[in-house]
């Protein structure tokens, strides 16, 4: 069964700096992954989606996530963060069939100027 | 921009009784969804819906759960008799197509719901 592990359950970065947030996951085969942020009071936002090609994806707001195989990681980073940023991270992978998406516990981003 | 809306956004209930988590998805999406989270857990998959039926469900979802589309515009979730352990974050999402992979699926903010 898939399942998705982000272990870092807060964050804390300075405005600014860079951030890597991490997410391994278990699939059996070619996972599709996902990174979703909320906002306080907002929904789930699609950031970016990898699922062929290049390793390296681009998202909105300046994120971007890199597919490693062989560490089965999915790691979201931003060169320089705003305070904007601030917000709940959750990875996510889907089966290659269907629509349903398993998640991770979700990684809390907090910034400080 | 359209999106998807959920009321109430916090919901109290005794143990025991029933609720309905009400969603709007957006209008010409066609798959439905509702996912939970129980405060400091995984967000987990509930329940998929499409053409006025269940496309897939989880071990969750069991007889207690049921969703329906009433009417064109509305998705809906009830808990026919709440216990303590259904305590959580309730999202409902929607997309267009089926493959999560080409068809980004849009969350509502969510309900909160809290049994007592």
């Amino acid at each position: 069964a898939q399942s998705v592990t982000q272990p870092d359950i807060h964050i804390t970065v300075s405005e600014g700096a860079s951030l890597e947030l991490r997410c391994n996951y278990s699939y059996g085969a070619t996972p599709y992954l996902f990174w979703y942020v909320q906002s306080p009071g907002q929904g789930l936002q699609l950031l970016l989606k990898y699922f062929s090609g290049d390793t390296l994806v681009q998202g909105i707001k300046g994120f971007e996530a890199e597919f490693k195989r062989s560490q089965s990681s999915f790691n979201l980073r931003k060169p320089s963060v705003h305070w904007s940023d601030a917000a709940e991270y959750f990875c996510a992978v889907g089966a290659s069939h269907g629509n349903k998406l398993v998640f991770g516990a979700g990684t809390i981003l907090r910034v400080k100027s | 921009e359209p999106e998807v809306t959920q009321t109430p956004s916090h919901q109290v209930t005794q143990m025991g009784q029933e609720v309905i988590l009400r969603c709007v998805p957006i209008s010409n999406h066609l798959y439905f969804y509702w996912y939970r989270q129980i405060l400091g857990q995984k967000v987990e998959f509930l329940v998929s819906f499409y053409n006025n039926e269940i496309s897939e469900k989880s071990e969750i979802f069991d007889d207690q759960f049921s969703v329906e589309r009433p009417d064109g515009s509305n998705f809906t979730l009830k808990i026919r008799s709440t216990k303590l352990e259904d305590s959580a974050m309730y999202f409902c999402a929607s997309s267009a197509g089926e493959l999560a992979v080409y068809n980004e699926q849009f969350f509502g903010p969510g309900t909160r719901l809290t049994v007592l």
